[in-house]
């Protein structure tokens, strides 16, 4: 079935510095999946940080990017320079061509920001 | 108002019990999900409500059950807790079948002894 792997359980990222957070999907449904990064912030609950459902686009939102790469089947999340108020558990996910309420997530990647 | 509530936010359960949970939203939203986190694990869906028709999972069809007497409530309920019920659940709405963009709660962490 489908499927999304993020391998880091946990990234420690110095303030100012530059973040990847990797994140690779499996999609067996004819068509291609969208693709989503939701974040939760300390005692929050879990919110839509950006969408893609082209492949071959980016999504942006405060500051993050992330490029659907259907080849590579990737979506990786990056910032430039990053604040302590990122320090959240990331979550990469999707939803299949067959059933678009049907959220896959992955099992999250938490950022730690070092002052 | 995006808010997504539910109740209660912490849960005690003995195994053999009923458990009920609770979620609220007033975005008045046609969809609401019911996830389950457990550590280390993905979150994952157990059923969602497309306006009054329940859509359960096929590997956790018998283990749970949901009613949503209006457009604004949804629970979730579990005859006969066991010990690997013990998790997070998540609530979440969304308009339509949303398309991935849901809304969630702050989670009700349930504890099974």
């Amino acid at each position: 079935g489908d499927s999304v792997t993020q391998t880091e359980g946990q990234v420690t990222v110095s303030e100012s510095k530059s973040l990847i957070i990797n994140c690779t999907y499996s999609a067996t449904s004819i068509g291609y999946p969208n693709l989503f990064w939701y974040v939760r912030y300390p005692g929050e609950g879990l919110q839509l940080l950006l969408k893609v459902i082209t492949a071959g686009q980016k999504g942006s939102s405060r500051g993050f990017e992330a490029t659907y790469n259907k080849e590579a089947t990737s979506f990786h999340l990056q910032k430039a320079s990053v604040q302590e108020s990122d320090s959240a558990v990331y979550y990469c996910a999707l939803t299949p061509n067959y059933n678009q309420g049907k959220l896959i997530f992955g099992q999250g990647t938490k950022l730690s920001i070092k002052p | 108002d995006t808010t997504v509530k539910q109740n209660p936010r912490y849960k005690l359960a003995r195994v053999g019990k009923p458990v009920n949970l609770i979620c609220s939203q007033t975005m008045n939203h046609d969809t609401m999900y019911w996830y389950q986190k457990k550590p280390n694990q993905a979150p994952k869906l157990l059923l969602f409500y497309y306006d009054k028709i329940l859509n359960r999972e096929a590997d956790t069809f018998e283990k749970f059950q949901s009613s949503r007497p209006n457009n604004s409530f949804c629970s979730l309920y579990i005859g006969s807790a066991g010990l690997e019920y013990s998790a997070m659940y998540l609530c979440a709405s969304s308009r339509g079948l949303g398309g991935g963009e849901q809304y969630f709660g702050p989670g009700t962490r349930l504890t099974v002894l």
